[in-house]
Formats: structure tokens, sequence, C-alpha cells
């Protein structure tokens, strides 16, 4: 059974710092890897997909990177602004409909002025 | 990818009631999901609804308590019935899968009195 695990879960940085948020996963027999966002009380914004195949996806200040042998992802966020603090999700799709998608609990992510 | 309005937002219910959730997608498709983020925790999947069909649930979810329409190929409604204060969680309706990685509603947050 897949098993996903962020770290760190909770983090505080001033602004203008670059960060990584980390995620890791069990199977490595996946197709692809998710990071979403998550404001307070609200639903999931799907920030970038890597496909199984790929090594990095890139969209603005967000470049997410994946390594499928060592079952590892990484979000690198340049440049943070106040408004980037939200809650980070990683999923892994193993295939087989939504209950291939598991979950990490998140990184909870504060932007200081 | 697709847009999803979910709706409402935000409630607040007495226990003993029910509640309805809808979604409402911009374009026609399969399959969609429902899942629930209790507080704290990550998203776990209740059912995959499918047009015409009944919805199959995921273990530890049952029809009686969360019954689930699918009128056509663009909506869907999930009950909360007979709530109690640990139904009170976020709950997201989802489409997507495959390749082309998921997409989530606003997410309803939900909280039992």
């Amino acid at each position: 059974k897949q098993e996903v695990t962020q770290i760190p879960a909770a983090l505080s940085v001033p602004e203008g710092e670059n960060l990584v948020l980390n995620c890791s996963f069990t199977d490595s027999a996946i197709y692809n890897l998710q990071w979403f966002r998550q404001d307070p009380g609200k639903g999931l914004t799907s920030l970038l997909l890597i496909q199984s195949s790929q090594r990095e996806q890139t969209s603005g200040r967000l470049n997410a990177s994946l390594d499928k042998s060592s079952g590892r992802s990484t979000l690198y966020i340049a440049a943070s602004q106040p408004g980037d603090s939200a809650t980070y999700l990683c999923a892994a799709y193993s295939g087989g409909g939504a209950d291939g998608l598991t979950f990490g609990k998140g990184t909870h992510l504060i932007i200081q002025p | 990818s697709a847009v999803i309005s979910q709706k409402p937002s935000r409630d607040i219910c007495q226990r003993g009631t029910s509640l309805t959730i809808q979604c409402q997608v911009d374009s026609q498709v399969t399959m969609m999901f429902w899942y629930r983020q209790q507080p704290g925790q990550s998203l776990t999947l209740i059912a995959t609804a499918n047009q015409g069909s009944e919805a199959t649930y995921e273990s530890g979810f049952v029809i009686d308590k969360f019954p689930i329409s699918r009128p056509n190929l663009t909506f869907s409604t999930l009950t909360v019935s007979n709530m109690s204060p640990e139904d009170s969680s976020i709950y997201l309706c989802s489409v997507g899968g495959g390749n082309y990685g998921y997409t989530f509603g606003s997410g309803t947050r939900l909280t039992v009195v």
C-alpha cells in the first residue's frame, strides 16, 4: 500500500526566502505526482503535475522535481511572498482510479511579511 | 482542465439533520469523486460516482450515511445524513485521473453542532 510523507509538517520563513518542501512515497510504481495548494477551509488548487517519465515541471516561481527511483519529490518556491502562505499537499497516483491517489498530510507554510 | 463549482462553501448544521452538497462541472466527465478531509488530516476518498449507476463506496463509508446522486455527466450531489459532530469536515468533489491529474472543487466546510 502506497504511503506518502511530507516533511516538514510546518514551516515559517521570512518573506523573500527560497524554500523547499519535501514529499516521499514508498512505492515507486507511480504514474504521476501532483502538488496542490490548500487555503484554510477551502478546496485544493493544482500547482504542478509531474508524469513518471519527467524529472521536473516549472510554473512561475514554482519548480517541482521527481526522482522515482528514490521515491522523492520536492517543491521549490523561489522568492517567497506572504500570499504563498497555505498548506501544500502532494499526491502520488498509482493507477486504478481515484483510489490509487494517495495524499500526504501536507506542509503548513507561513511566510512572514 | 475542468472547472468545478461546489456549493455551499460552508454551513453550520444541527446534529441529526442532513446537508446536500452540489458539484457542477463545466464539461462532461465519466466519473466524479467525493472526498472528506477531517480536521488536521489529509483527504480520504468517500466514493466514486458514475452516471447511470450506483456510486462505489470505499471501506468505512456507506450509502445510508452518504447517499450520492449522479443524474447527468456534469453534476453530482453528496448528502451527509443524520449528522453528528464527528461529521464536521471539509467535503470536496473531484474529477480527472490518469495522465491528466485531478481537479478539485472549492470545498464545503461543514460544522455540526
